[in-house]
This record gives C-alpha cells, sequence and structure tokens, in this order.
C-alpha cells in the first residue's frame, strides 16, 4: 500500500525568499504524485502532477517539484515566496489502476512572514 | 461552469441523528470520491465509485457510515446514529479517470455533532 510523509507541519518563510516543502512517498508500483493546495475556507486545488513523464513537474503560481525515485522525494519548491502562497500545501501519492486509494499526506502549513 | 457541489454546506446535529450529505459530481466524470478532514489534518479517503460501483471502502467507515452512487451520478453519504467524533469536514471529489488527471473538489460539507 502506498503512504506519504511531510516532513513539516509548518513552514515559516520570508516573502521574497524561496520555499521548500518536503514530501517523502512509499509505493510498491510506479506512483502518479500530486500536490494540492488548500486556502482558508477554499476547496482543494492542483497545483502540480507528476504521472511518470518528466521528472521536474512546473505548476500554477511558479511552484515546481522534483520526483527522485532513489529518494522516494517529491519535494515542493518555489524561488520566491508571495504573501498569497500562504495556506495548507498537502502531497498526494496514488498507485494510479492498480490502486486508487489516493492518499494526502498530513499537510504543511506555509507562513510567509512580511 | 459546474464544478463539484456539496449540500449541505453546514450541518449541525444532535449525537444519535442521522445526516445524508449529498454531491453532484462534474458531469462527464466517471470516478467519485469521500473524503473526512479534521482540523489541522489531511484529507483521509473514505471511498470511491467508478460509476455506481463502489470499488474500495476505508476501514476509518464503520457500519454507521454508508454511501450510494445508484446511478452513476449524483453520491449521497449518510451517516446513521452520529457521534460528536464524526464532527468534520465531509469533502467529496470527481475525476474522469484513470487517475493520471486532477481530482476537482468541493467545498465540503461541514458537519458539527453535539
Amino acid at each position: 500500500a502506498q503512504s506519504v510523509t511531510q516532513l513539516d507541519s509548518h513552514v515559516s518563510v520570508s516573502e521574497g525568499t524561496p520555499v521548500l516543502l518536503r514530501c517523502n512517498y512509499s509505493s510498491s508500483y510506479s506512483p502518479s504524485l500530486f500536490w494540492y493546495v488548500q486556502h482558508p475556507n477554499k476547496g482543494l486545488q492542483l497545483l502540480l502532477k507528476y504521472t511518470s513523464a518528466a521528472t521536474l513537474v512546473k505548476g500554477i503560481n511558479g511552484f515546481e517539484a522534483e520526483f527522485k525515485k532513489s529518494e522516494t522525494s517529491f519535494h515542493l519548491t518555489k524561488p520566491s515566496a508571495h504573501m498569497s502562497d500562504a495556506a495548507e500545501y498537502f502531497c498526494v501519492v496514488s498507485e494510479g489502476d492498480r490502486d486508487d486509494k489516493i492518499i494526502f499526506g498530513k499537510g504543511t502549513r506555509l507562513h510567509i512572514l512580511p | 461552469d459546474t464544478g463539484v457541489s456539496q449540500d449541505p454546506r453546514h450541518k449541525i446535529t444532535k449525537r444519535g441523528q442521522n445526516v445524508t450529505f449529498r454531491c453532484d459530481p462534474i458531469s462527464e466524470h466517471n470516478r467519485l470520491y469521500w473524503y473526512r478532514q479534521t482540523l489541522g489534518q489531511g484529507p483521509e479517503f473514505l471511498t470511491y465509485f467508478q460509476n455506481e460501483a463502489q470499488l474500495e471502502k476505508s476501514r476509518l467507515l464503520s457500519d454507521r457510515f454508508s454511501a450510494e452512487r445508484p446511478k452513476g451520478s449524483f453520491s449521497t453519504l449518510e451517516i446513521q446514529r452520529t457521534e460528536q467524533g464524526d464532527s468534520a469536514m465531509y469533502l467529496c471529489a470527481s475525476s474522469f479517470g484513470p487517475l493520471t488527471g486532477e481530482l476537482f473538489f468541493g467545498e465540503g460539507s461541514r458537519l458539527t455533532v453535539l
């Protein structure tokens, strides 16, 4: 069965500095991996996805993530944080048709300091 | 544009009462998922449907919980004999499988059990 671990429950960065949100996964097969964002009182929104194509994936709002099979990681990055990036971020794993339970990590709350 | 809609958005009930939530997915989506999210946690998988077939059900889903998707369109999630521990946000999402794409989430139904 697949699982996902988000290594930090809270991350604080200053506006204009880089963002790194860490995610490690466990999967018996070739997984699909996703990052979702949840702003306060809003629904979950897809940021980006990896589905066995290019290992460096670009998403919306300047975010990107790199799939590293050897490290079983899928960390989310952004070169320069903006105040509007303050939200909860979830790393998500799925084994596709083998097991369509889509498993969410516990989330990382990103705080942006002015 | 009609996204995923959930009804009601908020429900307050007394312990022991039954409640039912409805989810209307995006019309061409064949897969429908239910998740539960409590404060400070990631969404927990409950169950999912492909068309009208319920393909997976989490061990989290006790016998008091039942979900249906009778005609492969809308779905209902019923909780019988509610307990205070059932208080949570119940999220519905839909997708067009197989899962190489995006889950589209509704804004959720918040349940408070007094």
